[in-house]
């Protein structure tokens, strides 16, 4: 079975400079990993996702995922950070079903 | 398009009362889920319907059952609501079971049981 972990339940940066979140899986076969964001009472919405292809990949406002296969991590990236990016950050593994990990608290502080 | 919506957005329910949780798509998706989400545990999912006509049980299906009413709406009972089941349940869906496809959340309804 699928599973995924977040390491960080609190991630603390300044704004502008670079964050990371961190994500590792666990999957039988070929990965299918997405990261989601979740603002204070909203539901979650997309951010990215790899499906084959290039290692790093590009989604949402600015933020960018890098897939390493031998370390099965899928870690979310931004080079510069904005307080807006506050937010509950979940990353997610599908393979018979979608696994969710426990998420990350992100904290820009100005 | 208004996306996934669910209703209601707060519910409070004495032990033992039911309700149903209702969840509508305008995106013409084939699949629809319904999550749960508790601190410190993510989202764990309790049924998903992969297409109009089916549903099947996700990891923590006990104490719910489900209704694809038609390729638009999947509604969420608990017919006899425990204390345990106070969570903030997420309604989403995809365009498809396949797994390349991203989900699409609803707001969020909020439930405590007493």
């Amino acid at each position: 079975a699928q599973s995924v972990a977040q390491p960080e339940d609190q991630v603390n940066v300044a704004e502008g400079n670079p964050l990371t979140v961190k994500c590792t899986y666990s999957v039988s076969g070929n990965p299918y990993l997405f990261w989601y964001v979740q603002y204070p009472n909203r539901g979650l919405q997309f951010l990215l996702k790899y499906i084959t292809g290039d290692n790093l990949v590009k989604g949402s406002y600015g933020f960018e995922a890098e897939f390493n296969k031998s370390q099965t991590s899928f870690h979310l990236k931004k080079p510069s950070a904005l307080v807006s990016d506050s937010a509950l950050y979940f990353c997610a593994v599908r393979d018979s079903d979608m696994r969710f990990g426990a998420g990350t608290r992100l904290t820009v502080k100005p | 398009n208004a996306g996934v919506t669910q209703t209601p957005k707060f519910q409070v329910l004495k032990t033992g009362q039911s309700m149903t949780l209702q969840c509508a798509q305008d995106m013409n998706h084939n699949s629809m889920y319904w999550y749960r989400q508790d601190p410190g545990m993510g989202l764990r999912l309790i049924y998903y319907s992969a297409s109009e006509g089916t549903t099947d049980k996700g990891e923590v299906p006990n104490g719910y059952n489900v209704s694809r009413l038609n390729k638009r709406g999947f509604s969420l009972r608990l017919e006899s609501a425990a204390p345990s089941q106070t969570s903030v349940y997420f309604c989403a869906s995809s365009e498809g079971e396949v797994r390349v496809y991203e989900q699409y959340f609803g707001p969020g309804t909020r439930l405590t049981v007493t």
